[in-house]
């Protein structure tokens, strides 16, 4: 069974640098194929893809966002970490790590697998 | 960037009868694979997203049979044969075909 779990600051100052923590289990980062990403949705909002990164390391980034956003994994300790700098009060949202797996051969499970969330107010 | 859209906005329904959303992608969303990740979720207040169908009109695991996906290319459809009161919430289809993955910017679901 996957689950992941989203970990960070409930308030963060405007211009600091916001960092969250996505810890999960049932499935390995060292694993083809599997990734781990970062969506995010901000209050009565859609949402929004940030960033993923894969288990060869591979990164991908939203334009909007890249540079702002670092993405890194620590397979050994099953977690994925996701920093934000300059944060705004518009990055004010509720933040999501999510499974996804992609072969080759076709076989996937792309966001079968979502964390509870964190809200992360950004304000003075 | 795909851009996808939602119709509608909201979508007042009577439990127990039919409810139907449509999702547009601005590109056709079929991938060098021959599949088309076309993908539906369902967030209700105060929970995480929950994966409804994937590949246009797989359900997932445990999902209800009243879900069907249908469609194809840029058109594709969310229908709900009866409407149950756990079914209300926020719909949203996204396209895992071109990164960036890209979502539609919703369809709120409510009891008339």
């Amino acid at each position: 069974q996957i689950t992941l779990k989203e970990s960070g600051p409930t308030l963060v100052n405007p211009t600091q640098t916001l960092t969250l923590t996505c810890a999960f289990s049932g499935f390995s980062l060292t694993t083809s194929g599997v990734g781990v990403a970062w969506i995010r949705q901000p209050p009565r909002k859609a949402l929004e893809w940030l960033a993923v990164i894969h288990w060869d390391d591979l990164k991908r980034y939203s334009a909007s966002m890249k540079n702002r956003l670092t993405i890194t994994k620590d397979a050994s300790k099953n977690q994925v970490v996701l920093t934000m700098t300059y944060v705004d009060p518009v990055d004010t949202a509720t933040y999501y790590c999510a499974h996804y797996y992609y072969d080759n051969s076709g076989d996937s499970a792309i966001f079968d697998s979502w964390g509870q969330g964190t809200l992360v107010t950004v304000s003075s | 960037d795909v851009i996808m859209t939602q119709s509608p906005v909201s979508l007042p329904v009577t439990l127990g009868q039919p409810a139907s959303i449509s999702c547009r992608s601005s590109e056709n969303l079929v991938y060098r694979d021959g599949n088309t990740y076309l993908t539906w979720f369902h967030l209700r207040p105060g929970q995480s997203p929950r994966r409804l169908i994937y590949k246009v009109s797989n359900r997932d695991s445990g999902v209800p049979d009243r879900f069907s996906g249908s469609g194809s290319g840029t058109d594709f459809t969310l229908k709900i044969s009866r409407v149950e009161a756990e079914d209300i919430g926020v719909y949203y289809c996204m396209q895992g075909t071109q990164w960036p993955f890209t979502f539609g910017p919703g369809t709120k679901v409510d009891v008339k």
